[in-house]
């Protein structure tokens, strides 16, 4: 059974760099044709999708944010990664990993089917 | 980038009651319109994808319908349990993009 499972810092200095960690269990993050992706929830806001990663290592960013992130996967620990930098107040959110069904190939016009159950992020000076 | 525009919301309602949350994308997105349920406190959930197909476990008092443009999410016989915010998705192109979601309150 698939689960994903964020970790990282819950407090991030204004200016500074947030890095989060999403953990994958039931599938091999690596080997098979899967999207996997970070969505966000600011306080009283909606989501914003902020990236997904193909398995095969192709990378997309929401151009909002493009400047800033970087999304990168860690097959030897079954793991993928957020890194965004210059961190400012509007970065606090609640931030989950998510993922496609894998069921359309190498498409992204997916749904996301399963969710992480969330990190809250506050970043502050 | 395609913007997606939900009404009401919020609204309150009574159990047994029938709801309708609209979806309204700035352009055609065909029907790769997803919805998901967020419990206070909880993740989202995927509800309902490709417009109208129903993902497995959820209760069928939950239905999607739309197409193009105009999308609507529809909870017959509410019940306590679905006292959540309710967030419409498309993913026709890239970035992806959600609507600013609709809470729904029991009266």
């Amino acid at each position: 059974q698939l689960q994903l499972q964020e970790s990282g810092p819950g407090l991030v200095k204004v200016s500074e760099t947030l890095s989060l960690t999403c953990t994958v269990s039931g599938v091999s993050i690596s080997s098979s044709a899967y999207y996997w992706g970070w969505i966000r929830q600011p306080p009283g806001k909606g989501l914003e999708w902020i990236g997904s990663l193909y398995y095969s290592g192709g990378t997309y960013y929401n151009p909002s944010l493009k400047s800033r992130v970087t999304i990168s996967v860690d097959s030897s620990t079954n793991q993928f990664s957020l890194t965004l930098r210059s961190v400012t107040a509007a970065d606090t959110a609640v931030y989950y990993c998510a993922r496609l069904s894998g069921k359309l190939g190498d498409s992204y016009r997916d749904a996301f089917h399963f969710w992480g159950q969330g990190t809250r992020v506050t970043a502050s000076s | 980038d395609i913007q997606m525009t939900q009404s009401p919301s919020s609204l309150s309602t009574s159990v047994g009651d029938t709801v309708t949350i609209t979806c309204q994308a700035s352009r055609d997105i065909s029907n790769f319109l997803s919805w998901y349920q967020e419990r206070p406190g909880k993740a989202p959930k995927l509800l309902i994808y490709d417009v109208s197909k129903m993902e497995t476990g959820v209760p069928s008092r939950f239905s999607g319908s739309g197409s193009g443009t105009s999308f609507t999410l529809t909870i017959h016989s509410l019940q306590p349990e679905d006292v959540a915010t309710y967030h419409c998705q498309q993913y026709e192109s890239l970035p992806y993009s959600f609507g600013q979601g609709t809470k729904l309150e029991i009266k």
